[in-house]
């Protein structure tokens, strides 16, 4: 079955740590997307890629970090400089059209030791 | 500055009967609009969308209303069903934007009692 594969579900992150989330996607879609939503809020993006070896800062980009060496893979580092980093992130990804809609992946709960 | 709004953050109805949920647009560029569903701990799901040059679009159980000069879209959902309890996002772009362009509202959790 085609689709959006996040791993860990939930991550804990050490103050000063670096942590990395993981996504990957079988759709061969070309644009990837990373997303924050905190409780009661809307989804925030974070960065996205349109191509491989290429991505755009978002909306929140600050502390947070991503590469996209491959189409089907696009993991977000969250830095130690991202202060508030507890939220749960969702991937998503789409063919590289205007207003396509987005298939999202289950989700990485991140939470502060 | 919130573009996309959705005022109601949650709706209680009974199961059978018709689930109105509510979102509010700023922007005057936006002509896509799109609606997503939500279970806990789960990412969306697309669930409808409509362009500008519709008022209306029906999905099964599903009915999307735009109303342009009110900035304003509705989404049904008649009958309405346990299994419809999550939460609902609405989303917004401008036709010349890519996906990264969407705008999402905070969304509103619908709970469908049996």
């Amino acid at each position: 079955d085609g689709g959006i594969t996040q791993s860990p579900k939930y991550l804990f992150r050490k103050e000063g740590q670096n942590v990395t989330l993981s996504c990957e996607q079988n759709l061969n879609h070309d644009a990837m997307y990373w997303y924050r939503q905190d409780p009661g809020q809307g989804l925030r993006l974070i960065y996205y890629s349109q191509i491989v070896n290429d991505f755009q800062k978002g909306d929140i980009a600050e502390g947070y970090s991503v590469s996209r060496e491959k189409k089907e893979s696009f993991p977000l580092t969250v830095t130690s400089a991202q202060k508030n980093p507890t939220a749960f992130y969702l991937c998503a990804s789409s063919t590289f059209s205007t207003n396509e809609k987005l298939f999202f992946g289950s989700g990485t709960q991140l939470s502060v030791l | 500055d919130q573009q996309v709004k959705q005022n109601s953050p949650s709706l209680s109805v009974q199961e059978g009967r018709i689930s109105i949920l509510n979102c509010d647009y700023t922007n005057s560029m936006f002509d896509y609009f799109l609606w997503y569903k939500k279970y806990p701990a789960e990412g969306p799901t697309f669930l409808i969308s409509i362009s500008s040059i519709k008022d209306k679009n029906e999905d099964g159980r599903f009915t999307v209303f735009l109303n342009k000069s009110a900035k304003h879209l509705s989404l049904h959902i008649v009958p309405s069903q346990p299994g419809d309890s999550a939460v609902y996002f609405c989303a917004a772009s401008a036709q010349q934007g890519g996906s990264e362009k969407l705008v999402f509202g905070k969304g509103t959790k619908l709970t469908v009692n049996p």
